[in-house]
């Protein structure tokens, strides 16, 4: 099956200095990886996904980057605010399951601290 | 914007007992999903539902658990035998034809 490693596990910031989480997968077959912003006691939210066939997406502060031949991608905030501090979870989805509704396989989290 | 919804927010159970866990996915979803999440730890998949069967489980999904659409709205996990193990906090998510995959609140689990 998916594994997905997650890199650092916490990572403390300047606010508006900018954040980078990388996380690396292990399964060729998976075409789809979502980033979930998760706030203590909350449920998981999305905040931006690329599927395989592209290389960089962006969507104001927040950008993700995927090197599908090493199998790594990354996340990119830029101008940390303090509402940015939480706990995000990269994942991966399970395209070898063959099916249509793919589980995912999430990393172990990274606890984003923006210091004022 | 419609949401997953999830009953109970809180559940406690004493060991050997069975829960059954509730959600209701947004309307229009097709794919429906259990995951569950130990405190302090990562969310980890269970179970995927499609077309009324069930399409991909997990390691963790044995036989005490099971999953049931029994009408057009609800979508539930049942863990017939709960261990203390069990305890976690344990979302249902949907989506539509777009991968996108829509977290419910939860339900925390307390096995005592």
């Amino acid at each position: 099956g998916e594994n997905v490693e997650q890199h650092p596990s916490t990572l403390s910031v300047q606010e508006g200095d900018s954040a980078v989480i990388k996380c690396t997968y292990s399964d060729s077959a998976s075409n789809y990886f979502p980033w979930y912003k998760q706030e203590l006691g909350k449920r998981p939210q999305l905040i931006i996904d690329i599927r395989s066939n592209v290389g960089e997406k962006k969507d104001q502060r927040i950008a993700v980057t995927l090197n599908k031949t090493a199998k790594h991608f990354s996340l990119h905030i830029t101008e940390t605010q303090p509402e940015d501090s939480a706990v995000y979870f990269c994942a991966a989805n399970h395209g070898y399951s063959g099916g249509g509704a793919d589980g995912l396989t999430f990393g172990k989290g990274t606890h984003l601290i923006i210091q004022p | 914007e419609p949401e997953v919804t999830q009953t109970p927010s809180h559940q406690v159970t004493q060991m050997g007992q069975e829960v059954i866990l509730r959600c209701v996915p947004i309307s229009n979803h097709l794919y429906f999903y259990w995951y569950r999440q130990i405190l302090g730890q990562k969310v980890e998949f269970l179970v995927s539902f499609y077309n009324n069967e069930i399409s991909e489980k997990s390691e963790i999904f044995d036989d005490q658990f099971s999953v049931e659409r029994p009408d057009g709205s609800n979508f539930t996990l049942k863990i017939r035998s709960t261990k203390l193990e069990d305890s976690a906090m344990y979302f249902c998510a949907s989506r539509s034809e777009a991968e996108t995959q829509y977290f419910g609140p939860g339900t925390r689990l307390l096995v005592l």
